[in-house]
């Protein structure tokens, strides 16, 4: 079974920061990658869907990107608001989604 | 926005009963899934549905749940004989396509087994 594996699994990072979060996993035979965000207690928020065929997506200050040679994909962040305080979980898609961990992020003011 | 709902928002219930949780889909969508959330874990594959039966099915998905669309818009998941174990949040996702497809979620029900 593909491991998904999601590293760190916190980060904090002062406001207006970029970072880059990391997902990797073990297999390359993968279908599409996708990107969540989840708050406190909260459902999954969808942000970005990558076709396996695809190398990367954007949607407004995020960025995703994959790799399936190397089996990572980013999450890349750019100019990082209080808001964007959440915990980020990656998923491989195949007959149905594949969860890492998540990484915990922090935007301090 | 459409969105996918879910209720209740929390059910607490005693060792042994019955639970049934519920969700509507988004409207469109035709595919049906299940995933849950122990505190603490991954969030893992229940069961996927469309056309009116079990796409898929994950180990987790033994013979004490079961899913059933009772009219054109719920979605439901059936735990027969709640266990402490079962104790966790259920999320509900739906999507026009497949699996492959994006996946829209609801907010959860917390699941709390006494």
């Amino acid at each position: 079974k593909q491991e998904v594996t999601q590293i760190p699994a916190a980060l904090s990072v002062p406001e207006g920061e970029n970072l880059v979060l990391n997902c990797s996993f073990t297999d390359s035979a993968i279908y599409n990658l996708q990107w969540f965000r989840q708050d406190p207690g909260k459902g999954l928020t969808s942000l970005l869907l990558i076709q396996s065929s695809q190398r990367e997506q954007t949607s407004g200050r995020l960025n995703a990107s994959l790799d399936k040679s190397s089996g990572r994909s980013t999450l890349y962040i750019a100019a990082s608001q209080p808001g964007d305080s959440a915990t980020y979980l990656c998923a491989l898609v195949g007959y149905a989604l594949n969860f890492g961990k998540g990484t915990s992020l922090l935007v301090t003011p | 926005e459409p969105e996918v709902t879910q209720t209740p928002s929390h059910q607490v219930t005693q060792m042994g009963q019955e639970v049934i949780l519920r969700c509507v889909p988004i409207s469109n969508h035709l595919y049906f899934y299940w995933y849950r959330q122990i505190l603490g874990q991954k969030v893992e594959f229940l069961v996927s549905f469309y056309n009116n039966e079990i796409s898929e099915k994950s180990e987790i998905f033994d013979d004490q749940f079961s899913v059933e669309r009772p009219d054109g818009s719920n979605f439901t998941l059936k735990i027969r004989s709640t266990k402490l174990e079962d104790s966790a949040m259920y999320f509900c996702a739906s999507s026009i396509q497949g699996s492959t497809d994006t996946q829209y979620f609801g907010p959860g029900t917390r699941l709390t087994v006494l």
